[in-house]
C-alpha cells in the first residue's frame, strides 16, 4: 500500500482565482492519477502524470484549465485555473500499487473546493 | 467504452439488516476493487478480485466476482451505523493497457 497526503485538505476560493493542490507519496511511483468527484458523483479520471513526461488528460479535461506538474516520483501538483462555481468539486490523487490483475488505486485523502 | 453499472444508487436500512450492493457490466475485467468512502475522505480499498467465481470475505462483508468477470456484489451481514458511507465498485487496473472504471457508487446510510 501506500500512504498518500494532499495539501489543501479544503479550500474556499473566488471565481477567476487558481488555486494549487499538492500530492506527496510516501514511495516512489511512476504514475500518479488526478481525479475530480463533483458533489455525490463518483470519481472521473483528469490526467494521468508521470514523471519527466506531460500530463496525458482526458476528454473534457485540458491543460491550460488543468495544468499538472511531477517534478519527481514521489509529488505532483494539479492546478485549478480560472475557477468557476462549477470546479466546486473534491480532488483526489492516487497512485497505483501491485502488478498485472491485482494492481489497484490508493487514494490520497483529497482536497474539497468550494468556488464563490 | 466499458461501463460498471451499480445498484442502488441509495440504500437506507435500520442496524441489523442485510443488504447487497450490485456492480454489473457487458466488459469482461481483469480484476475487480471495492471501495468504502466517508465524507471528507478519499476512498479506501475494501477488496480486489481477480479471479472468476471468487468469493472474499471481510467481517461482515462478503464479495463475490462473478464467474464471467463481468459483475461483481458486496453483501453486509447485520449492518452497523458505522458501515454508513460510499460504497464504489472498480474495474480493470491495467495501467500498461486501459484505466480503472469507476461505478457510480452506493450510498448507504444505516440507522441506529
Amino acid at each position: 500500500s501506500a500512504v498518500i497526503s494532499q495539501k489543501p485538505s479544503r479550500d474556499i476560493c473566488q471565481r477567476g482565482t487558481s488555486l494549487t493542490i499538492q500530492c506527496q507519496v510516501d514511495s516512489q511511483v511512476t504514475m500518479m492519477f488526478w481525479y475530480r468527484q463533483q458533489p455525490g458523483q463518483s470519481l472521473t479520471l483528469i490526467a494521468t502524470a508521470n514523471q519527466g513526461s506531460e500530463a496525458t488528460y482526458e476528454s473534457g479535461f485540458v491543460i491550460d484549465k488543468f495544468p499538472i506538474s511531477r517534478p519527481n516520483l514521489t509529488f505532483s501538483t494539479l492546478t485549478v485555473s480560472n475557477m468557476s462555481p462549477e470546479d466546486s468539486s473534491i480532488y483526489l490523487c492516487s497512485v497505483p500499487m501491485g502488478q498485472g490483475a491485482r494492481e489497484t488505486q490508493y487514494f490520497g485523502p483529497g482536497t474539497r473546493l468550494l468556488v464563490l | 467504452t466499458q461501463l460498471l453499472e451499480q445498484s442502488p444508487q441509495f440504500l437506507s436500512i435500520q442496524e441489523g439488516e442485510n443488504l447487497t450492493v450490485y456492480c454489473n457490466s457487458s466488459s469482461v475485467f481483469s480484476s475487480l476493487q471495492w471501495y468504502r468512502q466517508e465524507p471528507g475522505e478519499g476512498p479506501v480499498l475494501l477488496v480486489t478480485v481477480v479471479t472468476g467465481g471468487e468469493v472474499k470475505k471481510l467481517k461482515r462483508l462478503t464479495f463475490q466476482f462473478g464467474d464471467a468477470r463481468k459483475d461483481s456484489s458486496l453483501h453486509i451481514t447485520a449492518a452497523q451505523p458505522g458501515d454508513t458511507g460510499l460504497y464504489l465498485c472498480a474495474g480493470g487496473g491495467y495501467t500498461g493497457g486501459f484505466k480503472t472504471i469507476f461505478g457510480a457508487g452506493t450510498r448507504l446510510f444505516v440507522k441506529a
